[in-house]
């Protein structure tokens, strides 16, 4: 059974960061693509980025790709994401998912509030 | 950035009660290699999403085949044919042949 479990979340301070990761099991962690998705408190959903199976490349959405950093350890199966500067508009539910999109974390949850 | 919408933002249908959701692209989503990213996911209450197609019509493991997806280019449908009370949630369509990849803003499926 594909697990995909997300922790880091929390309440946080504006222009702080924050790692969260996403520790996989259950298949070829190493064989695939993974991205990053959040879900605002409206439900908006917004694709982040993604990162390459061994690595050696990303994508991002551009408004996004100055601050965050997705990165990834297969010998830990773990996705990681990292949010630099945060702004009260990244209050969101963040979520690791495959890039074929078949099997999503539980999703962690971040405010960001003074 | 390629953009998705959605119709309707609410759904309300009566169970047994067969509905359709339609998903427009700004630009065609076919790609070079010849396939169509285009996906279909439900969001239950207090759940992560779920995808339910992928490339257009295919159903996702574990799927029931009341639901069916349809559509290219530019214009999608996801069709569920006899609503059923665990079908309630937030739908969403999304693309991936163009990054960054985009979802549309989602609809509400209520049961009457």
């Amino acid at each position: 059974e594909v697990q995909l479990v997300e922790s880091g979340g929390g309440l946080v301070q504006p222009g702080t960061s924050l790692k969260f990761s996403c520790v996989a099991a259950g298949f070829t962690f190493s064989d695939y693509w993974m991205s990053w998705v959040r879900q605002t408190p409206g439900k908006t959903m917004e694709w982040i980025g993604d990162i390459k199976y061994d690595g050696s490349y990303t994508n991002y959405a551009p408004s996004l790709k100055n601050r965050f950093t997705i990165s990834r350890d297969n010998a830990k199966t773990t996705l990681y994401l990292q949010m630099s500067n945060v702004r009260s508009e990244d209050t969101a539910t963040y979520y690791c998912t495959t890039n074929y999109f078949d099997d999503w974390g539980q999703g962690v949850m971040v405010t960001v509030s003074s | 950035d390629v953009v998705l919408t959605q119709t309707p933002s609410i759904l309300s249908a009566t169970l047994g009660q067969s509905v359709s959701i339609s998903c427009r692209s700004s630009q065609s989503l076919l790609d070079s290699d010849g396939n169509t990213y285009l996906y279909w996911f439900l969001q239950r209450p207090g759940q992560s999403p779920q995808r339910l197609i992928y490339l257009v019509s295919n159903l996702g493991s574990g799927v029931p085949n009341r639901f069916s997806g349809s559509g290219s280019g530019t214009d999608f449908t996801l069709k569920i044919s006899g609503v059923e009370a665990e079908d309630l949630g937030l739908y969403y369509c999304m693309q991936a042949t163009h990054a960054p990849f985009t979802f549309g803003s989602g609809t509400k499926l209520e049961i009457k």
